[in-house]
């Protein structure tokens, strides 16, 4: 049960250029949602989905755009990369009616 | 929205004293206030939570305590050992394992 697999681990991006965060679980969750760490701010929201054709913004939702074409994958995309999305990305998933969520390793993302 | 505050954002102890680490709320329509620990390079674990029908909670070396009145709740873990160490984070959500407002850690080192 490989739980919720985030990919690349590692990325670093030119400021301008695009890139797309993967996110999967096979623990069939409804819930799914991308948070970014940053030092002594904790982790914060960015965007979340209650099921498959449903999103909506959290927090941080500026220069992210996320889909949830199934159940089991949510990608987050960074149109035109900038600096300050320089961060330590986590997905997590949780089922419907549970509380607790599981996150994935992370993706640390350098953007110069 | 939500704001959690944590306390200490740093935490010192010697092997076999207790950790205290204190979290605060503003939205008191928050009912769920779950614990992750978080060691280097990994994602977020649930370590312990409580619901807001519930004043205490213990498992094994850990507790977790709320005041819902004063909006509070603290994470206990006695008799800490090195594998301990790691940064922790409190939440707060609405009943909800999808919307998570994070405090900001609080990193416990246990010294041998």
């Amino acid at each position: 049960n490989a739980g919720v697999t985030q990919t690349p681990k590692f990325q670093v991006l030119k400021t301008g250029q695009s890139m797309t965060l993967q996110c999967a679980q096979d623990m069939n969750h409804e819930y799914m949602s991308w948070y970014r760490q940053d030092p002594g701010m904790g982790l914060r929201l960015i965007h979340y989905s209650v099921g498959a054709g449903i999103t909506d913004q959290g927090e941080v939702p500026n220069g992210y755009n996320v889909s949830r074409s199934t159940t089991e994958d949510f990608p987050l995309r960074l149109l035109s990369a900038a600096p300050s999305q320089t961060s330590v990305y986590f997905c997590a998933s949780a089922t419907w009616g549970g509380h607790e969520a599981f996150f994935g390793q992370g993706t640390r993302l350098t953007v110069v | 929205g939500e704001n959690v505050e944590q306390h200490p954002s740093t935490l010192s102890v010697q092997e076999g004293d207790s950790a205290v680490i204190k979290c605060t709320y503003s939205d008191s329509a928050s009912n769920y206030f779950p614990w992750y620990k978080q060691e280097l390079g990994k994602g977020p674990q649930l370590i312990i939570d409580i619901r807001s029908n519930v004043g205490e909670k213990k498992d094994q070396r850990i507790a977790v305590t709320l005041n819902k009145t004063a909006k509070h709740f603290s994470l206990h873990i006695t008799e800490t050992q090195p594998e301990d160490s790691a940064v922790y984070f409190c939440a707060a959500s609405l009943n909800t394992g999808n919307q998570f407002y994070f405090g900001t850690g609080t990193s416990l080192t246990v010294i041998p």
